[in-house]
């Protein structure tokens, strides 16, 4: 079955200090991999994907992320946080092998708190 | 501009009351999905519909129906809702219905659906 983990239900970094949340997942074949971002009150926006490919995936807002097949994460970064990227961050996974319409798998979340 | 929206926002009911939350999108889309985000759980999905007419259930579809008459409109409904679908609901859409290339495309989402059953 397919499943993704967020590791950390929060991660706390200064401003201007890079930033990481992890995710790691599980499939039987080869992944679509995504990262969502959800502002207060607020639907979830796009990041960022990856689908296959260069492994370091380049996103919106200065995020990335990077494919890591061995260790089967995708762990997004930045390399300096800001106060505005405070939020609730989801990964989730598709199966590449999955027939269309199968759902998005999304990881727990992981609440970003960057401070001034 | 490319949305997804959903009315009502917020939506406060009482156990058994039939109710209906819409969702549009201006994208021509051909899929759409409905999932639930619960504290802890991450989003769920509840039903999802390829194209007009063709829809199916995804992973906790009990105690929902959907409907997709149009292609730009995907209503889920809960004919006698209950405590435990007090939730936040989303709606989402992405052009790929086919395999390969079609289902790595992005969803979008809609700004949810606070919804609390009393």
């Amino acid at each position: 079955a397919q499943s993704v983990a967020q590791p950390e239900d929060q991660v706390n970094v200064a401003e201007g200090n890079p930033l990481t949340v992890k995710c790691t997942y599980s499939v039987s074949g080869n992944p679509y991999l995504f990262w969502y971002v959800q502002y207060p009150n607020r639907g979830l926006q796009f990041l960022l994907k990856y689908i296959t490919g260069d492994n370091l995936v380049k996103g919106s807002y200065g995020f990335e992320a990077e494919f890591n097949k061995s260790q089967t994460s995708f762990h997004l970064k930045k390399p300096s946080a800001l106060v505005s990227d405070s939020a609730l961050y989801f990964c989730a996974v598709r199966e590449r092998s999955k027939q269309a319409g199968t759902a998005l798998i999304f990881g727990k979340g992981t609440t970003l708190s960057v401070s001034s | 501009e490319a949305q997804v929206t959903q009315n009502p926002r917020y939506l406060i009911t009482v156990t058994g009351k039939k109710l209906t939350v819409t969702c549009s999108q201006n994208m021509n889309h051909e899929y759409m999905s409905w999932y639930r985000q619960d504290p802890g759980l991450g989003l769920r999905q509840i039903y999802y519909s390829m194209n007009v007419e063709v829809t199916d259930k995804g992973d906790v579809p009990e105690g929902y129906k959907v409907s997709r008459k149009e292609k730009r409109n995907f209503p889920l409904i809960l004919e006698s809702p209950s405590p435990n679908q007090t939730s936040l609901y989303f709606c989402a859409s992405s052009s790929g219905t086919s395999g390969g290339a079609g289902h790595s495309d992005t969803q979008y989402f809609g700004p949810g659906t606070r919804l609390t059953v009393l």
